[in-house]
């Protein structure tokens, strides 16, 4: 498997709180991804990096941001957290951009109330 | 931009019997497609790929895809399904230097 680790695993907060969500790889891929995933949605992407401080945004990207500081760890941050950000949360890597395969950690459920 | 429609949300099957799961994108530019099948409450894992060559692609679990350019297709079939594959199924397309877009997911219900 995959090296990785997303934390926390679950987490509930209250509308207006921020929250850091972690990916940490030990794959030492170049690629690492955000996406969340709600019922009738499948999965979207929120943002992504290509490198050490180099992101872009994805689909979903309002009311998100990220940074990578390092190449193994991925935060993303809510800064202000709604209730319309209630989801399950998927890091994932790849070496390449495309057309590559990608290696999903293992979720972060978020409920925001 | 890239887009995948997959046809049907839930797809319920009695075991041993034949699936399909479809999957249409939406591509002006050469595409590479991939299937994802997720297990319950765990992440995605990748079930195949097609990236070029020949159009039938098989993957793990007995699974496999055929790619048609012509129908902007790449249906998923298993030709004798068990109570273990039952999961959700993501259909993928990426361009060369786009990242991966998902389907909204096919819940495959195998009944015994």
């Amino acid at each position: 498997d995959a090296g990785i680790t997303q934390s926390p695993r679950h987490k509930v907060t209250e509308t207006g709180t921020p929250v850091t969500l972690r990916c940490h790889q030990t794959e030492n891929h170049r690629y690492m991804y955000w996406y969340r995933q709600d019922p009738g949605h499948g999965l979207r992407l929120i943002h992504y990096s290509y490198g050490v401080k180099d992101t872009d945004k994805g689909e979903v990207s309002d009311g998100y941001s990220v940074s990578r500081s390092k190449t193994e760890d991925f935060l993303l941050t809510l800064e202000s957290a709604t209730s319309s950000q209630t989801s399950v949360y998927f890091c994932a890597i790849s070496e390449g951009r495309a057309p590559g395969e990608l290696f999903f950690g293992e979720g972060s459920r978020l409920t925001v109330l | 931009a890239q887009s995948v429609t997959q046809l049907d949300s839930q797809v319920p099957v009695f075991e041993e019997a034949p699936v399909e799961l479809r999957c249409n994108y939406s591509s002006s530019v050469s595409v590479y497609l991939f299937w994802y099948v997720q297990y319950p409450n765990q992440g995605l894992q990748l079930l195949l790929k097609y990236l070029s060559g020949s159009t039938l692609v098989k993957g793990i679990n007995g699974f496999e895809a055929e790619f048609n350019k012509s129908q902007t297709s790449f249906h998923l079939r298993k030709p004798s399904v068990h109570i273990s594959d039952t999961a959700e199924y993501f259909c993928a397309v990426s361009g060369r230097n786009t990242p991966l877009v998902f389907g909204k997911g096919t819940r495959l219900s195998v009944i015994a």
